[in-house]
């Protein structure tokens, strides 16, 4: 089956670690994105990537980092430096060669951090 | 003003009625626009997208454009109690990014 897939879905940490947070899609997308998401609140931009080996900034990029060594993957690091990290984080994908470049998302990580 | 906004909610209707949801944008040369459904503590899931002005039907859901108005919207009909859900406005703008609305909270009551 084709998808995306996240991993782990709960996420638990202490304050001042770091952690990583797995995004891995077999659908041949070109582009990956991260988001984040605050209750009741919409979606939040953190990093994108178009193309293996490059990634941009999203809007709220600050203590994250992100790397995209292979096609299918783009792990997103939050690190100590994120001042509010609890959030549920969400990854998506897009064929940027056809359609709409429509974005399926995968079913996310919910991390909290105490 | 916000790039892309949705009416506030919640948004409540009675089983079988038509639900309609309206989002607005800012920038208008944007290119795409597309609703999710996101059921409470689960991610976004595609219902459809339009870029065409006019109306696009998909079984119960219709989206409607009008860019010129800057305005796009989403009608469900035979509104049923699984659509209960908050409802994702996104565009794609003219430079390219594609920009969530905060979303619309639907309840349909039974």
């Amino acid at each position: 089956d084709g998808g995306i897939t996240q991993s782990p879905k709960y996420l638990f940490r202490k304050e001042g670690q770091n952690v990583t947070l797995s995004c891995e899609q077999n659908l041949n997308h070109d582009a990956m994105y991260w988001y984040r998401q605050d209750p009741g609140q919409g979606l939040r931009l953190i990093y994108y990537s178009q193309i293996v080996n490059d990634f941009q900034k999203g809007d709220i990029a600050e203590g994250y980092s992100v790397s995209r060594e292979k096609k299918e993957s783009f792990p997103l690091t939050v690190t100590s430096a994120q001042k509010n990290p609890t959030a549920f984080y969400l990854c998506a994908s897009t064929s940027l060669s056809e359609g709409a470049h429509e974005q399926y998302f995968g079913p996310g990580t919910r991390l909290t951090v105490t | 003003q916000k790039e892309v906004e949705q009416n506030s909610g919640p948004l409540s209707v009675p089983e079988g009625a038509i639900a309609s949801l309206n989002c607005t944008y800012s920038d208008r040369g944007s290119q795409s626009f597309f609703w999710y459904r996101q059921y409470s503590g689960k991610s976004p899931e595609l219902i459809m997208f339009i870029y065409s002005n006019g109306d696009k039907e998909d079984g119960r859901f219709t989206a409607q454009l009008n860019k010129a108005s800057q305005y796009v919207s989403l009608l469900i009909r035979d509104s049923q109690p699984s659509d209960s859900a908050t409802y994702l406005c996104a565009v794609k703008t003219s430079y390219d990014k594609v920009i969530f609305g905060p979303g619309t909270s639907l309840s349909v009551i039974p």
